[in-house]
């Protein structure tokens, strides 16, 4: 197994490109995750999926959307890039029965990002 | 609303010297906690986690936790440090609002170890 993959694992945007971070995991994994780290702020949810067409936002989703077609693949995409979305973006999968909160989350390596 | 408080950004000890890594939360619920290290360029990795039952929980690597309700910590141990120790670790506690178990974590601790 892979485990979670991420692509790219660097990029340099200018000002109001967008662009679209790719996740893959093969796990089959029901639930997905994208988180930004910023430096010294530990990670942040911006979006989550609990199956494949649903999608729902976490605590900092402005500026992003997300799409869940497949189990495997949960795209994240930013439309209009500020300089703001500098970041290392990290996608997680884990698998849940739904009883909540107790499940390990696997971490994908990251793609560092920035705006400029 | 859950929080988590990592007490020191940056931690250095000396190898074979003692670990502790400081963590404080914040719940209305009962917690489910977890330990993730990161190392240099990569993705997190969990250490531990604690649910229910022991509140002695036993991860990779050596690292234990403790949970202390009355305290409301749950600080990352490891008897002997290894150079191979050094890295980034981050406590979290699960949002149990809902199914969707979603982490919320705390800044981060560094760990040095000098030899």
């Amino acid at each position: 197994n892979a485990g979670v993959t991420q692509t790219p694992k660097f990029r340099i945007l200018k000002i109001g490109q967008s662009m679209t971070l790719q996740c893959t995991q093969d796990m089959n994994h029901n639930y997905m995750y994208w988180y930004r780290q910023d430096p010294g702020m530990g990670l942040k949810l911006i979006y989550y999926s609990v199956g494949a067409g649903i999608t729902d936002k976490g605590e900092v989703p402005n500026g992003y959307n997300v799409s869940r077609s497949t189990t495997e693949d949960f795209p994240l995409r930013l439309e209009l890039a500020a300089p703001s979305q500098t970041s290392v973006y990290f996608c997680a999968s884990s698998y849940s029965t739904g009883t909540g909160g107790t499940d390990t989350q696997y971490f994908g390596p990251g793609t560092r990002l920035t705006v400029l | 609303a859950q929080s988590v408080t990592q007490l020191g950004s940056h931690v250095s000890v000396s190898e074979g010297a003692l670990v502790l890594l400081r963590c404080n939360y914040s719940s209305s619920v009962p917690p489910y906690l977890f330990w993730y290290v990161q190392y240099p360029n990569q993705g997190l990795q969990l250490l531990l986690k604690y649910t229910t039952g022991a509140t002695l929980v036993k991860g990779i690597n050596g690292f234990e936790a403790e949970f202390k309700k009355s305290e409301t910590s749950f600080h990352l141990t490891k008897p002997s440090a290894h150079m191979s120790d050094a890295a980034e670790y981050f406590c979290a506690v699960s949002d149990q609002a809902g199914s969707q178990g979603n982490l919320i974590f705390g800044k981060g601790t560094k760990l040095s170890v000098k030899p």
